[in-house]
């Protein structure tokens, strides 16, 4: 099984909603990242956990806030988004979060309006 | 700093062979990644290269020079099926190697025409 899963596929939510994207792997990957991708842009890293730790932090706004429940499953949650922020968020995961290769969820497009 | 370019936009046959660019600056280079990108969908892993040479899979061969901070990807006998976003994507260790943090290039758009 080498499958990243994300839940949901779309969203749409106002800016002063609060809702919860989800990502799980059972891949027995102990690194998992949230990644944003705009249109025609590349994905750009937000958030890198290691071990159920919160390693990297691209200086991602407080909005945006990551958990790690446990080694399979990451939360990203949202409040107050602008709209600017609308964008395909992507879920990945790798071994130990150090040389490995990266895999990839479908991702979760989401509108805010 | 870091930076990495490829082609923005690129068009081929089917059948053909078509040749990707990427050129890297970054300061803990530590391996560099292909990733093929369906409209609307994840990023899917191609292919991985750490070491000078060519790395063979398929259809699809990755090239990489580090004394020349240089990579490409190879795609031989085209299918429209291969019609793509693909992006290089190379790994920085700059943190003394604890965290496995990807840098993607824009990603070059492959059209095959029939």
């Amino acid at each position: 099984d080498t499958e990243v899963t994300q839940t949901p596929k779309h969203l749409v939510m106002g800016m002063t909603n609060k809702k919860s994207l989800k990502c799980e792997q059972h891949m027995g990957h102990r690194a998992m990242y949230w990644y944003k991708q705009k249109a025609k842009k590349p994905p750009e890293l937000m958030f890198v956990y290691s071990y159920e730790k919160l390693s990297i932090n691209e200086s991602v706004p407080s909005r945006f806030s990551p958990e790690c429940p446990n080694s399979s499953l990451l939360n990203l949650h949202l409040h107050a988004l602008q709209p600017e922020d609308s964008a395909l968020y992507l879920c990945a995961s790798s071994q130990y979060g150090g040389i490995e290769t990266q895999y990839f969820g479908p991702g979760t497009r989401l509108l805010v309006l | 700093g870091q930076n990495i370019d490829q082609p923005t936009e690129m068009t081929a046959t089917e059948g053909a062979i078509v040749q990707i660019n990427c050129t890297y600056q970054t300061s803990g280079f530590n391996g560099l990644f292909w990733y093929q990108q369906h409209a609307g969908e994840a990023p899917t892993f191609l292919s991985y290269n750490v070491l000078d040479g060519l790395e063979e899979k398929g259809r699809f061969s990755s090239f990489l020079s580090r004394s020349k901070g240089y990579s490409y990807l190879l795609l031989k006998e085209l299918q429209m099926k291969d019609s793509a976003s693909y992006l290089c994507a190379v790994r920085d260790m700059g943190d003394g190697g604890a965290t496995n943090k990807l840098i993607f290039g824009t990603g070059t758009l492959l059209a095959v025409q029939p």
